[in-house]
């Protein structure tokens, strides 16, 4: 059964320490992306991978970083330096194919920082 | 800078009311766009994806069309049943942003019984 998993689905962070979101896709795509989104708005863009071994930064990258180790698997860690990390986290990943480039998502953590 | 906007924020109908949600862009150099559907609290469900030279997509009671020149899409549900109570999310790839995808803030849908 091939998809896009997510843990935890809910994470809790006292202020000042890092945390790290796990996604794992099973769906042989090369791209991934880690997106965020707070009520009531759509989802903005944390970093993109589009090959293991490569990530590049998206319109709100400061405060986040990630990896991509293996093609499966695309972790985000939230830092400290995040002023205002609480919010629901998604997760996406899509296939090589820019025209027909549909993207597919997991089920999403929420972060709340206590 | 790409800019997608969705209008109404929120809408009600009563049941079986066709009924037609609204995708605007600014730039109309784009790939696709996509159309998702999203529950509360859940991850998003890709519903329809047109590419750039397609005028629309249908896939069972939705039917979604682009008119890129116009910067325009618009989702058509057909019979709306409480079922489809959720938020629908537009969102577009842009032509040169490496497969980034910029998303609109959504419709809040209630279909009520």
């Amino acid at each position: 059964d091939g998809g896009i998993t997510q843990s935890p689905k809910y994470l809790f962070r006292k202020e000042g320490q890092n945390v790290t979101l796990s996604c794992e896709q099973n769906l042989n795509h090369d791209a991934m992306y880690w997106y965020r989104q707070d009520p009531g708005q759509g989802l903005r863009l944390i970093y993109y991978s589009q090959i293991v071994n490569d990530f590049q930064k998206g319109d709100i990258a400061e405060g986040y970083s990630v990896s991509r180790e293996k093609k499966e698997s695309f972790p985000l860690t939230v830092t400290s330096a995040q002023k205002n990390p609480t919010a629901f986290y998604l997760c996406a990943s899509s296939i090589p194919d820019k025209r027909n480039n549909e993207q597919f998502f997991g089920p999403g953590t929420r972060l709340t920082v206590l | 800078k790409q800019e997608v906007t969705q209008i109404p924020a929120a809408l009600s109908v009563p049941e079986g009311e066709n009924l037609v949600l609204n995708c605007s862009f600014t730039d109309s150099a784009i790939y696709n766009l996509q159309w998702f559907r999203q529950d509360p609290g859940k991850g998003l469900t890709s519903l329809l994806l047109i590419q750039s030279s397609q005028r629309e997509q249908t896939s069972g009671r939705l039917n979604a069309s682009l008119d890129k020149s116009s910067g325009r899409s618009t989702l058509y549900i057909a019979a709306s049943q409480p079922g489809d109570s959720a938020t629908y999310l537009c969102a577009v790839i842009s032509s040169g942003s490496a497969r980034q995808l910029t998303f609109g803030s959504g419709t809040q849908l209630t279909v009520l019984p």
